[in-house]
């Protein structure tokens, strides 16, 4: 099993529509979790952080996290074409005694909002 | 407040050479990480720096190395380049090791010819 996992894109959503992005990771006892939004050509930019099991929201976004199944969510709602770009899913992965953990990313999924 | 620094922004290098790249973090931060990002196998955990300590290592060969100084800023090094190892490197900065929150440079983007 992969350490972190998003599902396989690319995502094509309307304008003004909810794009779901999802991703699972392999380490129970992980605790950190970040999305990133990658856009053609540049660097991965922080949007959204999470602890703790729940939704968090800022402004468009809601990032969900379930520890006991793993998962962590991207809800972008009210999509605009500006929002087309790559997101990364990162998970802190726990090494030994936690010590050497290290951000692990997914592949990325490929969003893309028609106008 | 500067964000991530990375310099050079671009590079070509004949295989066999060898490189230096540097990254200078956001003030106050004392983690450095490093990731290679390539179409086929997308970002990946090279190595991190806190406090002028290699605090982990990723799977790549010896041919890649780096360093920390005690301003926080790190250089990572390749050797004997070889032509797989073409990719965008970026930096990645945090204000401590662990849990928290990275913020990316701008990356360097390496071609080997």
């Amino acid at each position: 099993q992969k350490e972190v996992e998003q599902n396989s894109g690319p995502l094509s959503v309307p304008e003004g529509a909810i794009a779901s992005l999802n991703c699972t990771y392999s380490d129970r006892g992980s605790q950190s979790f970040f999305w990133y939004r990658q856009y053609s050509g540049k660097s991965p930019e922080l949007i959204m952080s999470i602890y703790s099991n729940g939704d968090k929201e800022d402004g468009r976004f809601t990032a969900q996290l379930n520890k006991a199944s793993q998962y962590v969510s991207l809800l972008i709602r009210d999509s605009q074409p500006s929002d087309s770009a790559t997101y990364l899913c990162a998970v802190n992965i726990l090494k030994g005694t936690g010590a050497n953990s290290k951000l692990t990313f997914g592949k990325g999924i490929t969003l893309s909002v028609r106008p | 407040k500067a964000g991530v620094t990375q310099t050079p922004r671009y590079l070509i290098k004949t295989r066999g050479q060898q490189v230096t790249l540097s990254c200078s973090p956001i003030s106050g931060h004392r983690s450095v990480s490093w990731y290679q990002q390539t179409p086929g196998q997308g970002l990946q955990f090279l190595f991190e720096y806190f406090s002028e300590t290699q605090r982990n290592k990723g799977n790549f060969p010896g041919r890649f190395s780096g360093r920390q100084f005690s301003n926080s800023r790190s250089e990572m090094n390749v050797s004997t380049l070889e032509l797989g190892d073409s990719a965008l490197y970026l930096c990645a900065s945090s204000w401590a090791a662990g849990n928290t929150e990275a913020f990316f440079g701008q990356g360097t983007r390496l071609t080997v010819v």
